[in-house]
């Protein structure tokens, strides 16, 4: 079985401050991690993906994120938030062949 | 190509009434994912196809759900005598394996359908 695990439904940051998401995952197979945004009353869409490949993955808007597999974690970072990060953000897994999401987090950023 | 489209983008019913969404993935994707969303929630799993093929469904799918994808290109989700409890949107994705694995190198979402029941 596959699942996964978002830390914080809600995350409030400055603008300008390090955005951290958190996600742990659970696997029984080595998974593919994905990470999607989604803004109100739209699709989500890809920011960024590990599939085994460099364990720390950039992706898009600068955002980043490191597979850790001694932690089962992938969570999702930027140094620097800025106002049109404000979004909700789902970790999702895929370890045989269907795509699990987690609950998603919601980011605000103040100004 | 123009990524996954879905239709219609909204639609309202009365409770008991049956509704019908379609979905058009990618071209080249064998892959085609149905997800429901409900407000401050994750796509919940509800069914996939690989081509023609449903090869998963999630116990959320009721005996009130059908999918096809008959063609293995675009697929439909019925609901049948809807129920308040079935407003939410439903989330299309495509993808394509990876090679020769199994998983998927991303899926790739349409903008979804939001159903009212009232």
């Amino acid at each position: 079985a596959q699942s996964v695990t978002q830390l914080g439904s809600h995350v409030s940051v400055s603008e300008g401050a390090l955005v951290l998401l958190r996600c742990n995952y659970s696997s029984s197979v080595p998974p593919y991690l994905f990470w999607y945004v989604q803004y109100p009353n739209q699709g989500l869409q890809l920011l960024l993906k590990y599939t085994s490949a460099a364990t720390l993955v950039k992706g898009i808007n600068g955002f980043e994120a490191e597979f850790k597999k001694s932690e089962t974690s992938f969570h999702l970072t930027k140094p620097s938030a800025h106002m049109s990060d404000a979004a909700e953000y789902f970790c999702a897994v895929n370890s045989w062949n269907d795509m699990r999401f987690g609950a998603g987090t919601r980011l605000t950023v103040k100004p | 190509d123009t990524g996954v489209s879905q239709d219609p983008r909204h639609k309202i019913t009365k409770r008991g009434q049956n509704v019908t969404f379609r979905c058009d993935p990618i071209s080249e994707h064998n892959r085609l994912y149905w997800y429901r969303q409900t407000l401050g929630q994750g796509p919940e799993f509800l069914t996939y196809f690989q081509n023609e093929a449903q090869l998963e469904k999630s116990r959320l799918l009721s005996d009130r759900f059908s999918a096809e994808r008959p063609k293995g290109s675009f697929s439909t989700l019925e609901i049948q005598r809807t129920e308040q409890g079935d407003s939410a949107m439903y989330l299309c994705a495509s993808s394509s394996k990876s090679g020769t694995g199994e998983k998927d190198t991303e899926a790739f979402f349409g903008q979804g359908t939001r159903l009212t029941v009232v």
